[in-house]
């Protein structure tokens, strides 16, 4: 049964650090892996989606890694911003044969001005 | 362009009361999610369409819970004889196809009382 985590629960940092954001996978047999953030009383945005031959993906300054075997994806954030803060989740998808997303429960980022 | 509606945004139900959740998708995508998140926690995935069969309806946590589909697009997820536990925010996203990027919408909070 694959069970995704997500590790700091939370996370405090002054503007313009860059940080990373770690989500682990116990079953390295995934379709994909996407990241999201959450802002409150909202729904969910999609950052970025990593198919699982790729090792990488980058939006403006977000970057997301994958490293299959290991189970772990990172989200690098550069240059962090007030507008950053939000909760962060990970979702990854089995191979063939199954459609749901397992998500984990998320890092609450918060980007002090 | 539109992106994904659901309605209404807030429910409040007394227990035992049947609910009807609603989700308009974005227009043309085929794939269509429900999922729970229960207050400060993950999400929970509950059902995948793909037109309008569902061939993953494995996150239906009970026979209360049914969902349907009407082609490739509104979607209404349906609580029979609610419970206190059902109370959470429903969230529906939409996509063009398995594993692509997923778009959501803003969630149905539902209160249970």
């Amino acid at each position: 049964k694959q069970e995704v985590t997500q590790i700091p629960a939370a996370l405090s940092v002054p503007e313009g650090e860059n940080l990373v954001l770690n989500c682990s996978f116990t079953d390295s047999a995934i379709y994909n892996l996407q990241w999201f953030r959450q802002d409150p009383g909202k729904g969910l945005t999609s950052l970025l989606l990593i198919q699982s031959s790729q090792r990488e993906q980058t939006s403006g300054r977000l970057n997301a890694s994958l490293d299959k075997s290991s189970g772990r994806s990172t989200l690098y954030i550069a240059a962090s911003q007030p507008g950053d803060s939000a909760t962060y989740l990970c979702a990854v998808m089995g191979t063939s044969g199954t459609y749901k997303y397992i998500f984990g429960t998320g890092t609450r980022l918060k980007v002090l001005a | 362009g539109a992106g994904v509606s659901q309605s209404p945004s807030n429910k409040v139900t007394e227990k035992g009361k049947d609910v009807e959740l609603r989700c308009d998708p974005i227009s043309g995508h085929t794939a269509l999610y429900w999922y729970r998140q229960r207050l400060g926690q993950g999400l929970e995935f509950l059902i995948y369409f793909q037109g309008n069969s569902a061939p993953d309806k494995s996150g239906l946590p009970s026979d209360r819970f049914s969902a349907e589909r009407t082609g490739e697009s509104v979607s209404t997820l349906t609580i029979q004889r609610t419970q206190q536990e059902d109370s959470a925010v429903y969230l529906c996203a939409s996509s063009t196809g398995r594993g692509d990027t997923q778009y959501f919408g803003p969630g149905t909070r539902l209160t249970v009382l």
